[in-house]
């Protein structure tokens, strides 16, 4: 099955930027996805379709995808940004959708 | 204002049953597929579950396949989720979730807690 693998946790100063990445096979063949959540909160989409983003989500923002690594930048990264990052694809060769464990982001 | 409304959580011993909903309103229910996602106590995302907008396409995690069943009602605008032969393992918090084309999901329900246990 495929396994989307992200770093257990990152941490940045304020007004920095973060950078959390989510590896896969090939995931650049992929339209990746990225959630934000907050402790007992649902998760929010940030991010679609590996660089879009919804309607109400700062432009601070953004996301790549290429090879083997797509990537969340958060700029200008602010206290309230401080939560659970996902990265998600669809995997077609097993019908099955697929979460990244998962990242920790702390704002020092 | 889209909004998805979970429902049915609880506690259950192992090998017990349990039968989620989830209330969907302020979107055309019938054009979406939808989503069950779960989430155990201090753990990541788990994709459950997800059903074409006609039912016509079901598909299940490995971990719930033959466990769990995933259903629709358009005409009622709801979503359910039959679970079957609990498991421990399977204490989490469950949302249900819109699947865009894109394979994305834009709106979640606040979650409810399914406990197994003795």
């Amino acid at each position: 099955s495929y396994v989307l693998t992200q770093p257990p946790s990152v941490s940045v100063a304020p007004g920095k930027t973060a950078r959390i990445t989510c590896g896969g096979n090939n995931i650049g063949s992929k339209s990746v996805h990225w959630y934000q959540q907050k402790p007992g909160q649902a998760p929010v989409l940030v991010i679609y379709y590996d660089s879009d983003r919804p309607s109400g989500i700062p432009e601070r923002f953004s996301g790549s995808n290429s090879g083997n690594t797509a990537t969340l930048t958060i700029s200008r990264v602010e206290a309230g940004d401080e939560a659970d990052y996902y990265c998600q694809v669809w995997d077609s060769s097993s019908d099955h959708q697929v979460f990244g464990g998962g990242t920790k982001l702390t704002v020092l | 204002e889209v909004q998805l409304v979970e429902s049915g959580g609880g506690l259950v011993k192992p090998g017990g049953s349990l039968r989620l909903s989830c209330a969907a309103s302020g979107f055309t229910f019938s054009s979406y597929s939808m989503n069950w996602v779960r989430q155990a106590p201090g753990k990541g995302l788990e994709w459950v579950s997800s059903i074409s907008s006609s039912s016509s396409y079901i598909y299940y995690a490995d971990s719930v396949k033959g466990r769990f069943t995933i259903s629709r009602d358009n005409a009622k605008n709801s979503l359910y989720l039959q679970m079957n032969s609990l498991r421990a393992e399977d204490t989490a918090v469950y949302y249900c979730a819109r699947e865009r084309e894109n394979g994305d999901y834009d709106y979640w329900g606040q979650g409810t807690l399914v406990t197994v246990s003795s």
